[in-house]
């Protein structure tokens, strides 16, 4: 296992368009949470899966977004009817405990 | 309002230098983690502390968790310039599920 996989790296999009981001996190964790994060900031939490349970979700997740983790394995992140705000870097990560998290690479989306 | 400060926000000294930088809050965490990014990438875990008044050292870097486990700092001698990166504090609030982050330390380490 290889550590926690993000597709696409990078996102180019059109408002109004809807997009959808792909993690996979290490086999063995339960645990998968999604942040995002703007230039010069620290990562922003958005929601937290305990295996295919969505246990969190932040005020920042409007009902333009969506994550899944059906099965408990991967999860997706969708973005509907996107907005220029919406440009950010969405990361992944994965634990089994509260803390210890190992990111992914991101995925960097552009709204145009 | 950031519920973990870090400071400084940017700091860029010569190679051979020591620096500190902070990371504070007035609540109290069940454990704080310490993160690097580079740029394009997903930060990487250097070191978590969980006990009040815990120092880890990770070669020339340094790491403290006050004793109220409401702050850390990061010390780090003899700068490289591979030392260059976005630093992060992160922390898991007591009784909460999930990390919240600091704004990052930009560090810039000069030839």
């Amino acid at each position: 296992d290889t550590g926690v996989s993000q597709d696409p790296r990078h996102k180019i999009t059109k408002r109004g368009q809807n997009v959808t981001f792909r993690c996979d996190p290490i086999s063995e964790h339960n645990r998968l949470y999604w942040y995002r994060q703007t230039l010069g900031q620290g990562p922003e939490f958005l929601t937290y899966f305990q295996n295919e349970a969505q246990l969190e979700k932040s005020r920042l997740l409007s009902d333009r977004f969506s994550a899944e983790r059906p099965k408990g394995s991967f999860s997706t992140l969708e973005i509907q009817r996107t907005e220029q705000g919406d440009s950010a870097m969405y990361l992944c990560a994965s634990s089994l405990q509260t803390y210890g998290y190992t990111f992914g690479s991101g995925t960097r989306l552009t709204v145009v | 309002t950031q519920l973990l400060e870090q400071s400084p926000q940017f700091l860029s000294i010569q190679e051979g230098e020591n620096l500190t930088v902070y990371c504070n809050s007035s609540s109290v965490f069940s454990s704080l983690q310490w993160y690097r990014q580079e740029p394009g990438e997903g930060p990487v875990l250097l070191v978590t502390v969980v006990t009040g008044g815990e120092v880890k050292k990770l070669k020339r870097l340094t790491f403290q968790f006050g004793d109220a486990r409401k702050d850390s700092s990061l010390h780090i001698t003899a700068a490289q310039p591979g030392d260059t990166g976005l630093y992060l504090c992160a922390g898991v609030i007591q009784g909460a599920q999930k990390l919240v982050f600091g704004q990052g330390t930009r560090l810039t380490i000069n030839p």
